[in-house]
């Protein structure tokens, strides 16, 4: 069966520290995933996905970047962490018409 | 462009009663529709999908939700609600005909609270 893995589950950064956060998927091949970000515990914002290798698209510009280093990893990237960036971040990966959802990072900038 | 509205930020139901979380989409063309829910510090976590066929869709939990294409609705329903269910809840929706890999657009949450 497939998963998927998010790391650190939490995470505290003083402003202005660079950030990675790691999404891997197991069980599965040439996935298309995805980056939200869901602030104040309520609506997602889709912030980057990826259909390969290489492959990233931006939905809102910001000092996040997204690398697809291999088939099934992820990474969510910064070199200037900002207050705003503060929220809980969720990696998620699609097969078919449903999407997956790893378990989550909550990231605090102090 | 495809949209999700959740109306009620809030729902509060006792539990035994039944529960309906309310969700109406727009999209070009037939939809695929989705409902998920989220725990506290936790990821989203799949409970159905409407793709074609029966209108009522039924999921895990004992959660149901019926397709209505001409109020282009897509209400979540349960018909005893329990303590645990109690949790954020997310409509979302894709355009049938969408080969774009962006996919899903969801809703705002609704957080539900059953009292014992």
């Amino acid at each position: 069966s497939q998963t998927i893995h998010q790391w650190p589950a939490t995470l505290v950064q003083p402003v202005g520290s660079p950030l990675s956060l790691e999404c891997t998927v197991e069980g599965t091949s040439n996935p298309n995933l995805y980056w939200y970000r869901q602030a104040a515990g309520r609506g997602l914002q889709l912030l980057f996905y990826s259909v390969g290798i290489g492959q990233i698209s931006s939905e809102v510009p910001q000092n996040l970047s997204a690398s697809r280093p291999q088939d099934r990893q992820f990474i969510l990237s910064s070199k200037k962490l900002l207050l705003s960036d503060s929220g809980f971040y969720l990696c998620a990966w699609t097969s078919g018409n449903e999407q997956f959802f790893g378990p989550g990072t909550r990231l605090t900038v102090l | 462009a495809q949209s999700v509205a959740q109306p009620e930020d809030q729902v509060n139901v006792a539990e035994g009663n039944p529960l309906t979380v309310k969700c109406t989409y727009s999209v070009s063309g037939n939809p695929y529709l989705f409902w998920y829910v989220q725990y506290p510090n936790r990821g989203l976590q799949f409970l159905l999908k409407y793709i074609t066929g029966d209108n009522l869709v039924k999921g895990s939990y004992g959660f149901e939700a019926e397709f209505n294409k001409s109020q282009t609705s897509f209400h979540l329903k349960k018909p005893s609600a329990l303590v645990s269910d109690s949790a954020l809840y997310f409509c979302a929706v894709r355009a049938l005909s969408s080969g774009s890999a962006r996919q899903l657009t969801f809703g705002s949450g609704t957080q539900l609270t059953v009292l014992p």
